[in-house]
């Protein structure tokens, strides 16, 4: 069965390393979206792609990049980690316009 | 702006219809959704509306949407144990498949 899959599924990490989540999708979807879910925030987006070679900022970009060199995948780097960037992590994807989100189960990141 | 807003804690006995309300500001949004989050996993769709309807029906869920008012709820009848999660409202808003989610309403069912 075509699937999300995010991981690692939980990451601690140090102020100022540089930590990348993996997020790779099996539907061949060409939209992909990466969102952080913080308390009474709900899920606020961070970068998405419409597909290969094509990446956009969303509202909360900042300390954050991506790259999309294939259809399948859609890794998020957090360029040098700060403690606001404890937050758990959800990566989507979409087949086109009006499809549904598909929702990986999310990586837990913790910056100390 | 873009703002979704819902209500963050919501508590209803077993078989009882719960309704989970959410206003949102994009007059111009095409589609807005309800997905159910349990605990551990990540979101899954429950069910959507376009923005030319009033109502839709799909077994125990309803939504109501009230464009003039921007107000979009969600009902569930017969409300279950197994229907406790958090739900969160999103409407398709700045762009292509682009959504903007509420906080999140947690439903508790009890006994």
């Amino acid at each position: 069965d075509a699937e999300i899959t995010q991981s690692p599924r939980h990451k601690i990490t140090e102020t100022g390393r540089q930590v990348t989540l993996a997020c790779h999708q099996t539907w061949n979807h060409n939209n992909m979206f990466w969102y952080r879910q913080d308390l009474g925030h709900g899920l606020r987006l961070i970068h998405y792609s419409y597909g290969v070679q094509d990446t956009n900022k969303g509202e909360v970009s900042d300390g954050y990049s991506v790259s999309r060199s294939n259809t399948e995948d859609l890794p998020l780097t957090l360029e040098s980690a700060a403690s606001s960037q404890t937050s758990v992590y959800f990566c989507a994807s979409s087949e086109k316009y009006n499809s549904p989100l598909h929702f990986g189960n999310g990586t837990r990141l913790t910056v100390t | 702006g873009e703002d979704v807003e819902q209500s963050l804690f919501l508590s209803v006995r077993e078989g009882d219809s719960s309704v989970i309300n959410c206003t949102y500001t994009d007059s111009s949004s095409t589609y807005l959704y309800w997905y159910k989050q349990e605990p551990g996993a990540g979101l899954q769709l429950l069910t959507y509306i376009f923005s030319n309807m009033d109502m839709k029906q799909d077994q125990r869920l309803t939504v109501l949407l009230n464009k003039k008012d921007k107000h979009l709820s969600l009902r569930i009848a017969d409300t279950q144990t197994g229907d406790s999660a958090i739900y969160f409202c999103a409407e398709e808003a700045g762009g292509y498949n682009k959504l903007i989610f509420g906080a999140g309403t947690r439903l508790a069912v009890h006994p």
